[in-house]
C-alpha cells in the first residue's frame, strides 16, 4: 500500500516568506508527527496529532510554526515570517492508534531552504 | 529535559564483522524505546520498539536489548554487510506525553 508522502520534496524561499508543508500518512492511521531534522542531528519532535486535534505542540520553537490537520488525515505545517534558521528537512510520521509505543512509518521529508 | 544520547557517533567496520551501539535515556518514566535504520536518500524505518525491561526483539542478523532501570538500550548487527550502512536511530518516549524524542544518531560504515 502507498506510504506517508510529503510535498514538496525540496522548497527553496526567501527569508520573510510564508510557507506550508503537506503531509499524506497512511490511510488509516490516527496518528501524525511532525519532526524537523537539521545536519548531524536526530529528528527533534515538533508536534503530535491525534485524530484532528494536537495532542502534543509543546516542540514547535515559537509562535511562526503552525500545524492543523482539520479532517484527521492530510496534515499541513506552516511557518510564517522564515527565517535562515529554519533550514532543515521536515519529516512527518504516521502510526496506528494512540501512544508513543507504536511503530512511526515515515515520509521522504520536505527540505526547506530559506535563502 | 530529556535527552538521548548515541554512541559512538559514527562507525567503520569491514564486511562480516559484529557490532553494536548504546543508546542512553533517562530511566525514570520510561514508556517505550524505539530503534530505527535510515538509508542515505531514503525514510527512516522502523526496526524495534520495546516497552518492557529486559526485553531483547531480533529480526535477523539485528537485535537489541533494553534496561530500563539504569537507562540504556543496546543494538548489535552480527556479520554486518555493506547493505547494512545507515544511520541507527533510537528514539525514547515517556509516560504522560506523546512526544519522542530522538538521539543524533549512529553512523555505520560497513566494507567490503
Amino acid at each position: 500500500g502507498a506510504g506517508v508522502s510529503q510535498t514538496p520534496s525540496n522548497k527553496v524561499t526567501e527569508k520573510g516568506k510564508y510557507v506550508e508543508l503537506r503531509c499524506d500518512p497512511i490511510s488509516g492511521h490516527t496518528a501524525l508527527y511532525w519532526y524537523r531534522q537539521s545536519l548531524g542531528q536526530g529528528p527533534e519532535f515538533l508536534i503530535y496529532f491525534q485524530g484532528t486535534g494536537a495532542a502534543d505542540d509543546s516542540g514547535l520553537p515559537n509562535d511562526r510554526f503552525f500545524a492543523v490537520r482539520p479532517e484527521g488525515s492530510v496534515s499541513t505545517l506552516k511557518i510564517q515570517r522564515t527565517e535562515r534558521g529554519d533550514s532543515a528537512v521536515y519529516l512527518c510520521a504516521s502510526s496506528w492508534g494512540e501512544g508513543s509505543y507504536n511503530e512511526q512509518f515515515f515520509g521522504p521529508g520536505t527540505r526547506l531552504t530559506v535563502l | 529535559i530529556l535527552n538521548v544520547e548515541q554512541s559512538p557517533q559514527s562507525l567503520h567496520v569491514q564486511e562480516g564483522d559484529s557490532t553494536n551501539f548504546t543508546c542512553s535515556f533517562p530511566s525514570s518514566n520510561f514508556y517505550a524505546l524505539h530503534w530505527y535504520r535510515w538509508e542515505t536518500a531514503k525514510s527512516p524505518e522502523a526496526l524495534f520498539v520495546m516497552t518492557l525491561n529486559g526485553d531483547e526483539k531480533k529480526k535477523g542478523r539485528i537485535s537489541a536489548t533494553l534496561n530500563t532501570k539504569e537507562g540504556y538500550s543496546y543494538l548489535y548487527i552480527k556479520g554486518s554487510q555493506p547493505e547494512d550502512s545507515a544511520t541507527y536511530l533510537c528514539a525514547f518516549s515517556n509516560t504522560g506525553g506523546f512526544k519522542t524524542i530522538f538521539g543524533a544518531g549512529t553512523r555505520l560504515f560497513v566494507k567490503a
